[in-house]
């Protein structure tokens, strides 16, 4: 899977949109862009995933840049609640046999103040 | 969206001894589980991955006889920690993956921490 980077830590006020950049450069043709939130002592929670449209849902928008090297992770109205470690995976989509583990890096630790 | 559960939440068991924990798919079938286990302040680290009917594929440097996964159906997969020392203590997780093309979303269970006394 191709190598994700994203800044260590943000933080973001309350209400206000936050923007979490991922920089997967070196992301092959078949590879999605998926992003999942740990809020601490949780399990990961899935927000969105994407190939090479932007797509939004009922959590977040994801915008992928055309050559698909960068990708941003945008939560329209942060709340406190949002307060997690933020990590945005590269990986291929599995068959009906078998899925793909998820590679987790270090993630970017978003603080979402009052 | 999809339900992963963890059973138990939380443990603390003495050195030497076993520990069983559950992961359960409640509302979908999951082509696959994963196990992942999280050292304070570390990120995820996979474990090893199970097909349902199949033998479990271990991660370098995890012990498949210290570590036995059992997936004997398509919404249960147990992880044994055997013989149980304190630097097995960690936050262990599990995720199902669901077979969906084009989708393979994973959901993940609340984690079961274990504390080896």
């Amino acid at each position: 899977d191709a190598k994700t980077t994203q800044p260590p830590s943000m933080d973001c006020a309350e209400g206000r949109a936050a923007n979490l950049p991922c920089n997967h450069s070196t992301i092959s043709g078949n590879e999605y862009v998926y992003w999942y939130r740990q809020i601490h002592s949780q399990g990961p929670q899935y927000i969105i995933h994407g190939l090479k449209n932007n797509e939004t849902n009922e959590m977040a928008s994801l915008i992928i840049t055309e050559d698909r090297k960068s990708s941003t992770l945008i939560l329209p109205h942060a709340t406190l609640r949002d307060t997690a470690v933020y990590y945005c995976i590269v990986r291929q989509i599995g068959n009906s046999n078998s899925g793909y583990a998820l590679n987790f890096g270090k993630g970017t630790s978003l603080l979402v103040t009052p | 969206g999809a339900v992963v559960s963890q059973h138990p939440s939380w443990v603390i068991c003495k050195s030497g001894t076993s520990v069983k924990i559950e992961c359960r798919s409640l509302d979908f079938q999951a082509t696959t589980m994963f196990w992942y286990r999280q050292f304070p302040k570390q990120s995820l680290m996979l474990m090893a991955t199970s097909n349902e009917g199949s033998k479990a594929t271990y991660e370098q440097g995890v012990e498949k006889d210290k570590f036995l996964i059992n997936h004997a159906s398509l919404t249960l997969s147990t992880l044994t920690v055997t013989s149980a020392h304190p630097e097995d203590s960690s936050f262990y997780i599990c995720s199902a993956s669901t077979s969906i093309p084009h989708t393979d979303t994973q959901y993940f269970g609340p984690g079961t921490r274990l504390t080896v006394l």
